[in-house]
């Protein structure tokens, strides 16, 4: 039960896009359309951004997007606005029945 | 409103127990997976156990496995996660989750505001 590797840090100015990737196996993330992304700004819940690799809950914004090719998945945010910066978690379904969480990336809006 | 309420963190000596509770309000509870999930200070965010919509199924990190052991009660509509043989590396702030759908594979749609743990002597 390694856990998926995403960067440490990202940045981004006001209105620009950014992509935070988040690596697996064959085992987790590319044998499964089972990814999802998490925001979590410090001292409040974490918040389910995307599920099932692309799709968006309701009342969550369309400037996020998901996406995956082979054992890499990617978060997307479009118009960074000030409010994005949080720290974004993925997280897998993986062969051994269990899920995974990546490390965490501290997103940064300068 | 759809709601999850943890209690029962607390300060506890290494190779203690502790039992936590997640009572769950605004949705029906029987219907989907739950799941717990931590923190520990300063770290990221660490899945630990999920049991089905049924309770019939269980599945835990290896980290808990053979120490914790995660149960619901559909009449109280309430999750809970015992925790044996606790350890300094079990501090941290749990959370519990509704799972997307029945299954346990999928995402943690609703969260609680957690519960802190430590250990220590």
């Amino acid at each position: 039960q390694s856990a998926l590797t995403q960067p440490a840090s990202v940045s981004g100015s006001p209105g620009q896009s950014i992509t935070i990737s988040c690596t697996g196996t064959s085992s987790d993330v590319g044998g499964y359309n089972y990814v999802s992304w998490y925001q979590h700004h410090p001292g409040k819940a974490p918040k389910l951004m995307i599920y099932d690799v692309s799709n968006r809950p309701s009342g969550v914004s369309n400037r996020f997007s998901g996406s995956k090719s082979g054992n890499t998945a990617s978060l997307t945010i479009s118009g960074l606005q000030t409010e994005d910066e949080a720290d974004y978690y993925c997280s897998s379904y993986t062969r051994s029945t269990t899920l995974v969480f990546g490390g965490g990336t501290k997103l940064t809006v300068l | 409103e759809v709601q999850l309420l943890e209690s029962g963190g607390g300060l506890v000596q290494p190779g203690g127990s502790l039992r936590l509770s997640c009572a769950a309000s605004g949705f029906t509870f029987s219907s989907y997976a739950m799941s717990w999930v931590r923190q520990a200070p300063g770290k990221g965010l660490e899945w630990v156990s999920c049991i089905t919509d049924s309770g019939g199924s269980t599945y835990s990190a290896d980290s808990v496995k053979g120490r914790f052991i995660i149960s619901r009660d559909k009449s109280k509509k309430t999750l809970y996660l015992q925790m044996n043989s606790l350890r300094a590396e079990d501090t941290a702030l749990y959370y519990c989750a509704k799972m997307v759908g029945t299954g346990t594979g999928r995402a943690f749609d609703i969260w609680g505001q957690g519960t802190m743990v430590t250990v220590s002597s």
